[in-house]
């Protein structure tokens, strides 16, 4: 079957740096992406990989294992804003994305 | 990316009538529309895949009758919940899938409150 996991809520302090990690299991591959979401809104797309390696904007970063089934994004240089869910999901073969329940980011100050 | 509008972002409508909710994609041609729920602090669930100019292929669970979605055009596509109850209260989220890489852009969301 497809299943996307990841963290279900992690804690971080404002100013530093965080690692949210996601494994996935699709039918197929077509690449890894990463959401934003606040609560109350709708996603907003962060990152894309489909090739092994670091992707890097700005202060957001996303890295892609092909070989481990693994993601992750990392944040740097937290701010108050950040706080959100971030939701990874994995795009089968047919193009479909195979989303994960989310983890929720709460920064404190 | 692509700009997606949704209306109406709010609407509260008493058991048993029908809504209607409209999803545009104002820059973008858009062949495959999908239609997602979200529950209070639970994960998207997508409802269907709107084609523009054939059925929706819906999801498993979804009735099709209830959820009524129509893809008339490149730039539209709607969602209609027949006799509401109030265990549809929900958050609806449209989204467009944009050409390669095929990132999905999503509209701002319906709340809907069954009374």
């Amino acid at each position: 079957g497809q299943n996307i996991d990841q963290p279900t809520e992690m804690t971080a302090t404002e100013g530093a740096i965080v690692q949210i990690n996601c494994t996935y299991q699709t039918s197929g591959f077509n690449g890894l992406f990463w959401y934003q979401q606040h609560a109350g809104e709708a996603p907003t797309f962060l990152s894309y990989n489909v090739l092994d390696g670091l992707e890097e904007k700005g202060r957001f970063s996303s890295f892609l294992s092909r070989s481990k089934g693994y993601s992750y994004l990392l944040l740097k240089e937290l701010q108050m804003k950040d706080s959100a869910s971030y939701l990874c999901a994995g795009m089968d073969s047919n193009y479909q994305l195979i989303w994960g329940a989310g983890t929720k980011l709460i920064i404190k100050p | 990316g692509a700009v997606v509008s949704q209306h109406p972002s709010w609407v509260i409508c008493k058991s048993g009538t029908s809504v209607k909710i409209e999803c545009r994609s104002l820059d973008f041609q858009a062949t495959t529309m999908f239609w997602y729920r979200q529950f209070p602090k639970q994960s998207l669930m997508l409802m269907a895949t709107s084609n523009e100019g054939s059925k929706a292929t819906y999801e498993q669970g979804v009735e099709k009758d209830k959820f009524l979605i129509n893809h008339a055009s490149l730039t539209l596509s709607t969602l209609t919940v027949t006799s509401a109850h109030p265990e549809d209260s929900s958050f609806y989220i449209c989204s467009v899938r944009a050409s390669e890489p095929y990132e999905q852009y999503f509209g701002p969301g319906t709340r809907l409150t069954v009374t």
